[in-house]
């Protein structure tokens, strides 16, 4: 059973251009969300999404930014326009429909992807 | 919104000593409390979770406790070994009463010293 996928891995921009991240959330999930870490910080929300709807953004910066997940395929972070404080790891996560019996017991578990590293030179 | 703080946020123990992380959360409706290790380039993984109607739960050497009347709940790592050295994080979310998204301390930075 795969995990959480995400790509590219690493990725280097110059200033200016957009990066793109993708995942692809464990089998069976339904909701995804975005996080990024600055080096030697925390996990800052971003984003959280379920299948062709934005859950809450709140936390996504109000230019710039956006994401996406589509019915098919992995959901999408979108950076336009890169700066230098962009630079992040950017990790995606997924947690299982609500109630399902898989997290009954817990709560909504949510499982992190490896990152994607971004640099922006 | 929620807001969850963390200490200390750097700790330092003897091998096979005890370490205890302290987090408090400010939403009162917040049911669901998981600790994530991240060891360094690595992604953060779940190590014990708590719903709000448990007031401990232990998993051989990692054990969680939650004041929800204070709001604040603890990770205790007993007998640790040099292998816990990571960042170590608690979240705050609120299952199935809506928005789901797990809001994170600024995490500890454990030590073990051999």
């Amino acid at each position: 059973n795969a995990g959480v996928m995400q790509n590219p891995r690493h990725l280097v921009r110059r200033r200016g251009q957009e990066a793109r991240l993708r995942c692809s959330p464990m089998k069976g999930h339904s909701h995804v969300y975005w996080y990024r870490q600055l080096p030697e910080e925390g996990l800052k929300f971003m984003v959280y999404l379920q299948k062709e709807n934005i859950i809450d953004e709140s936390g996504m910066p109000k230019e710039r930014f956006s994401a996406e997940f589509p019915k098919e395929g992995p959901s999408i972070l979108r950076i336009q326009q890169v700066v230098r404080g962009d630079s992040a790891a950017y990790f995606c996560a997924s947690s299982p429909p609500r109630g399902s019996g898989r997290d009954k017991a817990a709560g909504n578990t949510i499982y992190f992807g490896e990152g994607s590293w971004l640099t922006v030179v | 919104g929620e807001n969850v703080e963390q200490h200390p946020s750097t700790l330092s123990v003897q091998e096979g000593d005890s370490a205890v992380i302290k987090c408090t959360y400010s939403d009162s409706a917040s049911n669901y409390f998981p600790w994530y290790k991240q060891e360094l380039g690595k992604r953060p993984q779940l190590i014990i979770d708590i719903r709000s109607n448990v007031g401990e739960k232990k998993d051989q050497r990692i054990a969680v406790t939650l004041n929800k009347t204070a709001k604040h709940f603890s990770l205790h790592i007993t007998e640790t070994q040099p292998e816990d050295s990571a960042v170590y994080f608690c979240a705050a979310s609120k299952y199935l009463l809506g928005n789901e998204k797990l809001t994170f301390g600024t995490g500890t930075r454990l030590t073990i010293i051999p």
